[in-house]
């Protein structure tokens, strides 16, 4: 089934980028690979998607690897209210999202 | 805000007892999806309903149940609620069963004593 590998925590000092790796080696060629992030006790928000391409929103960028079997969420300048649990995600078997346990993120000034 | 409403905000009940939790989606949404988060957890699916239709569960016993009403709004049942039933309950709505893009709600914290 569908499997992601996140570190636990991560530290970022404000004004600067947040990168935030993810494995997803179990991922088959037409699955999307998603972001989510939870603020504290919230409901998670979306941030970004991608296939194979780098992808950028106003959110954040999204650099696959070309054997997409990792990418990384980068939050290019972070600031306070970044500071939250970060989610990749990507369709099961039964193509539901499956969720792993994230990255705590803390944004420190 | 992501237009999507859940209520109650919190709930306290007890072993044995009933449960409904109620959704409203996001404008143009026909699809929900329900999920459990417990604490330190990340979101566990319950089951999805699209067009009034449930269109997959996840690995939870049938004393969960739901269902999708004609404007899309869903609800979530619990039977005989157990002390591991208390958790963060979200939903979420999306374009389609294929839009893994969801707008999630901000959720029903639930405690069982």
């Amino acid at each position: 089934d569908a499997k992601t590998t996140q570190p636990t925590s991560m530290d970022c000092a404000e004004g600067r980028a947040a990168n935030l790796p993810c494995n997803h080696s179990t991922i088959s060629g037409n699955e999307y690979v998603y972001w989510y992030r939870q603020i504290h006790s919230q409901g998670p928000q979306y941030i970004i998607h991608g296939l194979k391409n780098n992808e950028t929103n106003e959110m954040a960028s999204l650099i696959i690897t070309e054997d997409r079997k990792s990418s990384t969420l980068i939050l290019p300048h972070a600031t306070l209210r970044d500071t939250a649990v970060y989610y990749c995600t990507y369709a099961g078997n039964n193509r539901k999202l499956i969720w792993g346990l994230g990255t705590s993120l803390a944004v420190n000034p | 805000e992501t237009g999507v409403t859940q209520s109650p905000t919190h709930l306290i009940k007890t072993r044995g007892q009933q449960v409904t939790l109620r959704c409203s989606s996001q404008s143009g949404h026909n699809t929900v999806s329900w999920y459990q988060q417990a604490l330190g957890q990340g979101p566990q699916f319950i089951f999805q309903y699209y067009r009034e239709e449930k269109n997959g569960r996840g690995n939870f016993p049938p004393r969960f149940s739901g269902l999708q009403f004609p404007n899309y709004s869903s609800e979530l049942n619990v039977n005989a609620l157990e002390l591991d039933d208390s958790a963060l309950y979200l939903c979420a709505s999306s374009r389609g069963p294929k839009w893994e893009t969801q707008y999630f709600g901000p959720g029903t914290r639930l405690l069982v004593l």
